[in-house]
């Protein structure tokens, strides 16, 4: 069975300092990786997402950047955290192609910046 | 930018009863799919309802499309205290789902 792992579950850093949130998959091949952001009782907002290895396609342009360095490994990075940069991320991974299958997001990590 | 919007924002039930939220959204889709999410939670899969498709049931749970009206609906039907979450609707444009701002429900015992 498919499984996605995203860490750390919560992570306090301070404006100005770099930032790395890793999402990992199990269990199936050339997924869709997607990073979401959700703004405390808000909605989903798209940052990045991925169709293959080295494959990003940014949605907001912002502070911060996404990486793929493998089949199955999605990173989220920032040089210098702003504090509009809090909130809680989620990664999620879909099947392969073009949409129609539904999205399995990781248990996100909630980022405070002070 | 947010494609659907859910109706009522919140909505508090008693055990046992049925709820209902409704999502507009407003260029065509592929399907409109719907999520849960347990407080402190990532995203919960719920159920896939394609643009040729008017109606689909998953146990409890009913779903309604009407893409001349760019609406659905989700009916929860016999609600239980496990039922408390917020519900998301997104939908599917391209690769990407775009998620609307949820409906928290809250059952009370």
């Amino acid at each position: 069975s498919q499984t996605i792992h995203q860490w750390p579950a919560t992570l306090v850093q301070p404006v100005g300092s770099p930032l790395s949130l890793e999402c990992t998959v199990e269990g199936t091949s050339n997924p869709n990786l997607y990073w979401y952001r959700q703004a405390a009782g808000r909605g989903l907002q798209l940052l990045f997402y991925s169709v293959g290895i080295g494959q990003i396609s940014s949605e907001v342009p912002q502070n911060l950047s996404a990486s793929r360095p493998q089949d199955r490994q999605f990173i989220l990075s920032s040089k210098k955290l702003l504090l509009s940069d809090s909130g809680f991320y989620l990664c999620a991974w879909g099947g392969p192609g073009r949409g129609n299958s539904p999205l399995h997001f990781g248990n996100g990590t909630r980022l405070t910046v002070t | 930018s947010q494609q659907g919007e859910e109706d009522p924002q919140a909505l508090s039930i008693q055990e046992g009863e049925n709820a209902t939220m409704n999502c507009s959204y407003k260029t065509s889709i592929n399907n409109l799919q719907w999520y849960r999410q347990n407080s402190g939670r990532g995203l919960v899969h719920l159920i896939l309802i394609r643009s040729n498709e008017r109606e689909k049931h998953s146990g409890r749970l009913r779903v309604t499309l009407d893409t001349s009206k760019k609406s659905s609906s989700l009916l929860i039907t016999a609600s239980r205290a496990a039922d408390t979450a917020s519900y998301f609707c997104a939908t599917d444009v391209d690769y990407k789902l775009s998620f609307g701002a949820g409906t928290t429900v809250t059952v009370r015992a």
